[in-house]
């Protein structure tokens, strides 16, 4: 079965550290991979997607099938990035889309 | 619309009654979910439309929930007789359509029941 796992459920880092959100995905197929963000008060959003290869607020993604990974990574965290990071998997030739159960960020000044 | 709009943001009721959660996507989005967050987990999936049909209601945790859609514009969520454990934050999301595309939220409704 598809999934998406977050072992993480909150990380805290001090502000300029960097910051490493790991996503493990299991699916034998060709996945499509998105990290999703919800800021305090705010509508879950689009971070940014594999497919892209962008960087999005500094943040960068790589997928590594070879580990079925999709961590999310930033050089230095900002205090305007502590939010809730979820990671999620859209499997081809289905409308799924599975989501990890979340990380929360926290970036301490 | 700009976004996903859905109604009520929160919503208080007694054990036992039925609630009805509305979602109305963006226009011209085929494609729209509903998505169940509780506290402390991260995102259950509950059903997917595709126009005005649900080809997978798998996510439904019990035959209290259903969902509907109609002109392939506003989804309905209704919960009969609730119970404590549906307290949670009812997420709608949409996307152009399927696989592979940005999915957008909405703000969710806020379900408790007392």
């Amino acid at each position: 079965a598809q999934r998406v796992t977050q072992p993480e459920k909150l990380l805290s880092v001090f502000k300029g550290a960097p910051v490493e959100l790991k996503c493990n995905y299991s699916y034998s197929g060709s996945p499509e991979l998105f990290w999703y963000v919800q800021y305090s008060r705010q509508r879950l959003q689009l971070l940014l997607r594999h497919i892209s290869r962008e960087s999005i607020k500094g943040f960068t993604a790589d997928l590594n099938k070879g580990e079925t990974s999709f961590h999310l990574k930033k050089p230095f965290a900002q205090e305007e990035d502590s939010a809730m990071y979820y990671c999620a998997l859209s499997t081809s030739g289905t409308y799924k889309y599975i989501f990890g159960t979340g990380t929360r960020l926290k970036v301490l000044a | 619309g700009a976004g996903v709009s859905q109604s009520p943001s929160n919503k208080v009721t007694e054990k036992g009654k039925d609630v009805e959660l509305r979602c109305d996507p963006i226009s011209g989005h085929t494609a729209l979910y509903w998505y169940r967050q509780s506290l402390g987990q991260g995102l259950e999936f509950l059903i997917y439309f595709q126009g005005n049909s649900a080809p997978d209601k798998s996510g439904l945790p019990s035959d209290r929930f259903s969902a509907e859609r109609t002109g392939g514009s506003v989804s309905t969520l209704t919960i009969q007789r609730t119970q404590q454990e549906d307290s949670a934050v009812y997420l709608c999301a949409s996307s152009l359509n399927p696989f592979g595309n940005t999915i957008y939220f909405g703000e969710g409704s806020w379900l408790t029941v007392v």
